[in-house]
């Protein structure tokens, strides 16, 4: 299956350390993205092949995999993560793109 | 900088043939421009993300599976913008549209156009 299945809605506290998966066979082969989206604005990189944020992210983002799941740690979560948050990695052919099904963080 | 700015109709009609432009800048889809593409993504009202398509520097294109028959994409590159065109449209292809750049160093889309909104309703 090409299919990237994320958890469902997770609520952190403010400060405390929240951990998201995706799951799809496809991540075995190949490096998991992620992506955060705030109401009405576009999707922004946060981490890149697996673990490497680009410019401009902070440090308490941070990208892991195992197997079949990737996973995004935000540690010390802000009021201003709060957002949805899609991985994206190739499907099984190795050539198309593949988003997740995506998950909303709440900070409280 | 990288930009890049989708436009195109906001409404269209039912079986007709929806085309969106990327108009970009702060990099080039010439043949000089190794790994580097453009791609388009979608997003349907409180839905998920969904690739739709890929151009690479050179002309190298790749299609949604699901979609491929009523996809194409193009680019100009004397004008700096990709175009989308979807055929026969249908109301479950009202979404936002967004392009966005892929450095193939990176293998991911890091840089996003803002996005447009079409409706496809009679």
């Amino acid at each position: 299956s090409s299919e990237l299945t994320q958890d469902p809605p997770v609520s952190v506290a403010l400060g405390q350390t929240v951990r998201i998966t995706c799951q799809g066979d496809t991540l075995r082969s190949y490096y998991a993205s992620w992506y955060q989206q705030k109401p009405g604005q576009a999707p922004l990189l946060v981490i890149y092949l697996k673990n490497n944020r680009p410019s401009g992210i902070p440090d308490r983002f941070s990208g892991s995999s195992s197997g079949n799941t990737a996973s995004l740690t935000i540690t010390g979560a802000q009021a201003e993560d709060e957002a949805d948050y899609y991985c994206s990695s190739r499907d099984s052919s190795g050539t198309h793109y593949v988003f997740g099904t995506g998950t909303t963080v709440t900070v409280l | 900088q990288i930009t890049l700015t989708e436009s195109g109709p906001t409404l269209v009609k039912p079986t007709q043939t929806l085309t969106l432009t990327c108009t970009f800048s702060g990099f080039s889809l010439t043949l000089n421009s190794n790994g580097v593409a453009v791609g388009w993504i979608r997003q349907p009202p409180g839905k998920a993300l969904e690739w739709l398509a890929l151009i690479y520097w050179d002309d190298d294109k790749l299609y949604r599976p699901s979609l491929k028959s009523r996809l194409t994409v193009t680019k100009d590159t004397s004008k700096n913008q990709v175009v989308l065109s979807m055929t026969n449209v249908d109301p479950v292809d009202t979404a936002t549209y967004y392009c966005a750049h892929r450095e193939a160093s990176l293998d991911a889309f890091d840089v996003w156009g803002q996005g447009t909104m079409v409706t496809v309703s009679s």
